[in-house]
């Protein structure tokens, strides 16, 4: 069965600064995604970003971009530029690329402070 | 409004009463699925459905039962609800084409 560790209960950063979020996945199989998920305070679940394992390149989304290094089963969010409305819980997920396997699965989660 | 929308948003509920919560999605997504958040677990799978009238395990199943007559719709029954299962409660719904798409969650607390 797959896993995803997330081994940073909380982490701090200060407006403007860059703050790395880790997590890393067990996996026997070749075809998958990752995934970052962020939930505010008001609950909602909102995708952050999402890699594809046979993609090489780091996806990006404005401030967000990943360090996928597949061979150590590791995938690190990085926030640059972090703002305020960055505070949040952010959870790292796994989804098999096996056809008609839609289940996620998620880490425990990684509290973001975020200071003026 | 079009999206995935779960009621109640609160409950409170005692133990051993029988109580749904509803998740209803416009898109006309495929799957659905159901997940419980608690502290130091992150989200958790309960079950999750591929089409109407298919439903199927997750990780931690015992104690729910689901049903999904149509598609849109996906209720998750508690049938002699436990102080173990209060919990957040999040519905999804995905089609092939998009990731899942998650309602609001609904809050549930047991006595």
């Amino acid at each position: 069965a797959q896993t995803v560790t997330q081994s940073q209960p909380e982490m701090s950063v200060q407006e403007a600064e860059t703050v790395t979020l880790s997590c890393t996945y067990d996996t026997s199989e070749s075809d998958y995604y990752l995934f970052w998920y962020k939930q505010p305070p008001s609950r909602q679940m909102i995708l952050v970003i999402r890699q594809e394992a046979y993609k090489q390149q780091n996806a990006t989304e404005n401030r967000f971009s990943v360090n996928f290094q597949k061979a150590a089963k590791s995938f690190s969010l990085k926030i640059s530029d972090s703002q305020l409305g960055d505070a949040a819980m952010y959870f790292c997920a796994y989804r098999s690329g096996e056809t008609g396997f839609q289940k996620l699965v998620f880490g425990t989660g990684t509290r973001l402070l975020v200071s003026p | 409004d079009a999206g995935i929308t779960q009621s109640p948003r609160y409950k409170i509920t005692e133990t051993g009463r029988q109580v749904t919560l509803m998740c209803h999605q416009t898109w006309s997504h495929s799957y659905m699925f159901w997940y419980r958040q608690d502290l130091g677990h992150g989200l958790r799978l309960i079950y999750y459905s591929a089409a109407a009238d298919i439903t199927d395990k997750g990780e931690v199943p015992d104690g729910y039962v689901v049903s999904r007559s149509k598609t849109e719709n996906f209720p998750l029954t508690l049938e002699s609800a436990t102080r173990s299962q209060t919990s957040v409660y999040f519905c999804a719904s995905k089609d092939r084409a998009y990731e899942q798409y998650f309602g609001p969650g609904t809050r549930l607390t047991v006595t």
